[in-house]
């Protein structure tokens, strides 16, 4: 969707090394969710966003959300070759249901 | 089952058929939506079940597209007169509450129109 921009298009680390995807909205999100997607398989749910300035971690990954609810981030620390993948970040619209994601970042982890 | 199926994962076929894409989301989830994927592009919203009826379709490019979900639980994409440009992987996805972004996904079906 034009509506949720993400960047870097693409990314590629040396394993160990920390990275960082943002996703950035023209508008005020009400939820912001960061899913990953492996080829050739549907998306897995990582984390929800809800509040201006959260933080949430699972396992060596972080996202936040901005005080003013227009942008995330996701940070990998120390990437291991199991974090590659394709990191998608997802927002609630503000009517109805269509629930719209942004342009995707691929990740490659080299060992 | 344990996750979201979808079926066939593979369908290849010509222009100008009519296709069936099949899901069968999580037990108890109410809500179902269906999403096209182009290759290097993020999910397309198509359309949005809560319970059996179509909450939002508004998604859906065109006529050609339709779908439904006659009992609540099982939901069936249909398109016809397919086009080369319907080539995508179509991903479906439920989840238990409505209007909540953590949802559950099949690992999609891959279509191609020759």
């Amino acid at each position: 969707s034009q509506e949720l921009e993400q960047s870097p298009q693409s990314l590629i680390v040396q394993e160990g090394k920390n990275l960082t995807i943002n996703c950035t909205s023209s508008k005020t999100l009400y939820g912001l969710y960061w899913y990953k997607q492996k080829y050739g398989e549907g998306l897995i749910f990582l984390m929800m966003l809800q509040k201006g300035g959260e933080e949430k971690s699972h396992e060596k990954i972080t996202a936040k959300l901005d005080e003013k609810k227009q942008q995330s981030s996701l940070h990998i620390t120390a990437s291991q070759p199991s974090h590659a993948g394709i990191y998608l970040c997802g927002a609630d619209p503000a009517t109805g249901n269509q629930f719209y994601f942004g342009t995707g970042t691929s990740l490659t982890v080299i060992p | 089952g344990a996750g979201v199926s979808q079926t066939p994962s593979n369908k290849v076929t010509e222009k100008g058929k009519y296709v069936e894409l099949r899901c069968d989301p999580i037990s108890g989830h109410t809500a179902l939506y269906w999403y096209r994927q182009s290759l290097g592009q993020g999910p397309e919203f198509l359309i949005y079940f809560q319970g059996t009826g179509a909450a939002d379709d508004s998604g859906l490019p065109n006529d050609r597209f339709f779908a439904v979900r006659p009992e609540g639980s099982v939901s069936t994409l249909k398109i016809q007169r397919t086009e080369r440009g319907d080539s995508a992987v179509y991903l479906c996805a439920s989840s238990y509450l409505p209007r909540t972004g953590e949802l559950f996904f099949g690992e999609g079906s891959r279509l191609t129109v020759l």
